[in-house]
This record gives structure tokens, sequence and C-alpha cells, in this order.
């Protein structure tokens, strides 16, 4: 299994670029959660799908911010226009409800740094 | 609201030695998951261990083992016989057990940077 996979893993950008974050899901999995890590914030949701139907994105910061899950392998996290403050590590996760309640399956991470 | 709490913001010991990483939470909820998870260097973010809050019977796998205390809100981490490749930073986290929209919202401690000098 290739597990959760996240594109890029790295991304420097200038103030009010669009940046587009990308995930691929474990196959067979049917929940994919986007957190964020900070030095100031910790880990935090910002959103999460179940078969692909967006169910709480509460832990979204602001309009800037928006995700997509066109289909059951592959997810996208979008800032426009991103910020400096936008700068974090974005992990993608994913989790079968049959291996489990709440084993989440994290990828490496997309280290973004906004200028 | 739930809340974890990790006192301990780095941790610094020589290999060999055993090393507990503290864990205290909060939450109204009955019913709720614990966890632990590692992140390496690397950056990902490694499971380690789930428990149910029904179930407070300590576990120990390896070198690593667990200690559910809920009359404490504590679930500490012991890492014996610390090795250098168990530098990492360990969160400890909290999930309800409500069904629906609980899963997977997992509310993360602040981390233990633990580094295991040779």
């Amino acid at each position: 299994d290739a597990g959760v996979i996240q594109s890029p893993r790295h991304e420097v950008t200038e103030m009010g670029q669009e940046v587009t974050l990308r995930c691929k899901p474990i196959s067979g999995h049917d929940y994919l959660f986007w957190y964020r890590q900070t030095m100031m914030r910790g880990l935090e949701l910002l959103i999460y799908f179940n078969n692909n139907v967006p169910i709480d994105d509460s832990g979204m910061p602001e309009d800037r911010f928006s995700a997509k899950m066109p289909n059951a392998s592959f997810s996208t996290l979008k800032i426009q226009p991103s910020e400096p403050r936008d700068s974090a590590v974005y992990f993608c996760a994913s989790r079968s409800r049959a291996a489990g309640a709440n084993v989440l399956t994290f990828g490496a991470g997309s280290r973004l740094t906004v200028l | 609201a739930q809340k974890v709490t990790q006192a301990q913001t780095e941790i610094s010991v020589v290999e060999k030695e055993d090393v507990t990483l503290d864990c205290v939470y909060e939450t109204r909820d009955t019913t709720y998951y614990l966890f632990w998870y590692k992140q390496p260097p690397s950056g990902e973010l490694v499971f380690l261990i789930r428990r149910n809050s029904f179930d407070e019977q300590n576990e120990i796998s390896g070198r690593y083992s667990w200690n559910f205390q809920k009359s404490t809100s504590s679930f500490n981490f012991t890492i014996t016989a610390s090795q250098v490749v168990d530098s990492a930073v360990y969160f400890c986290a909290l999930s309800l057990n409500a069904g629906g929209t609980s899963y997977g919202k997992l509310t993360f401690g602040q981390g233990t940077i633990l580094t295991v000098h040779p």
C-alpha cells in the first residue's frame, strides 16, 4: 500500500498567489481529512470529507481557503490569495471505517512558505 | 470543548534511559478515544496507539507502554531503554466517540520533543 500521497512536499510562493495542495488517499478509505500544523496553533483540523462529501469545514480559517474532493482518489486544498500567515505544514489523512474508529493514516505533509 | 495538554515541551535523555511523556486531557464526554502519534524528523505522523475510554487497561508493546487513568484524566507514554531512533515529536490526541461528525476530529496536544543522545 502506497499510503497517503501528498504533493507538493514543499511550496514557496509569494503573497497573493494561488496555492493548490493535492492529496491521494489510501484506496478504499472513505474519510479524508485536511490538518494544518503551525508553531503557534499546533495541529488543527481544517475540513473533512466522507465519501467525497464535505462533512465539517468549521476549521477552515476563512474564505480564502477551499477544499474539494471530486472523486474517491483525489482531493485538493486551495488558498487564494495566499498570505504569509498561511505558512504551515498541511497534512492530509485518510481513514477506513472498517479499520477501526478514528485511526488516521497521515501523508508526509506539504510544507508551504508564503513570502 | 476538548483539550489536550502535554506539559513537557522538550525532553532530553541519554540512550538506554527510560522516559515518560505526560498527557492530560479534558472532555465532558463520557465516551472518547485517546491516541499517541509520533512525528519523526522526516515529518510524517505515525500512529502508535488508540485507547477507548471504556478500556483502562495499560498496554505494552515492545519498549513502549501506556498508562491510562481516567481518575486523573491522564494517558502517559513510557519508552523503556530509549534509543536514538526514538528521537521525535510525540503527540497525544483526543477524539470523541459519538459517531457521525466526531470521526477523525482529533484534538492534539502541543507535542513533546524527545531527543535521545547516544
